[in-house]
């Protein structure tokens, strides 16, 4: 059973910030943190992962609370390409890819 | 660029014929996977590879066998297709531990009828 939560959907304006929330009030030290997107009919997509601290990429910010029970994807300006299916996922940091799957959370942005 | 590809992209077939989708990979990643991914639902790991002549079973491995004899490729068997194994399957792959980060192929989709 996958170990996050997620909201089964979600709709933001065209260039406002996308806020994606995630529960994972089980994970334990050892455990990243990971989003992928889906986009319709493709492969899904990376897009950040962090264990302790915030990060930041070219595509998203991933803010973890300091109890790491809960997360949140923030995609700063969104457009419309980032409609998808955005996926957070938690994996141990010896688990050599054992990635678990969720129904994820559809995001869908609006003009 | 590198890439990872999957063949073909569409398939439909009849119950008990035997399947391989294929698999090809141009990172030279060691570790590769297959998942299925079902209308609704996240991705179900079926088989993976950690290396030439590793294979390893996922989740949802009854009725589904792999074999890597090279780096580049795992192609994936469905010995005698089912109308439960209608779905879309995607193909991955990834280096290190560390990273988790994965690369996937656009799928792809097989009716059993």
């Amino acid at each position: 059973d996958a170990k996050t939560t997620q909201p089964p959907s979600m709709d933001c304006a065209e260039g406002r910030a996308a806020n994606l929330p995630c529960n994972h009030s089980t994970i334990s030290g050892n455990e990243y943190v990971y989003w992928y997107r889906q986009i319709h009919s493709q492969g899904p997509q990376y897009i950040i992962h962090g264990l302790k601290n915030n990060e930041t990429n070219e595509m998203a910010s991933l803010i973890i609370t300091e109890d790491r029970k809960s997360s949140t994807l923030i995609l700063p300006h969104a457009t419309l390409r980032d409609t998808a299916v955005y996926y957070c996922i938690v994996r141990p940091i010896d688990s050599n890819y054992q990635l678990i799957w969720g129904a994820g959370t559809k995001l869908i942005i609006k003009p | 660029d590198a890439e990872i590809t999957q063949s073909p992209r569409h398939k439909i077939t009849e119950t008990g014929r035997q399947v391989t989708l294929a698999c090809h990979q141009t990172w030279n990643h060691n570790n590769m996977f297959w998942y299925r991914q079902d209308l609704g639902h996240g991705l179900r790991l079926i088989h993976y590879s950690y290396g030439v002549q590793d294979t390893n079973k996922g989740e949802v491995s009854d009725g589904y066998s792999v074999s890597r004899s090279n780096t580049e490729d795992l192609p994936l068997t469905l010995e005698s297709a089912a109308s439960s194994q209608t779905s879309v399957y995607f193909c991955a792959s990834g280096q290190g531990v560390t990273t988790g980060e994965l690369f996937f192929g656009e799928g792809s989709r097989l009716t059993v009828l």
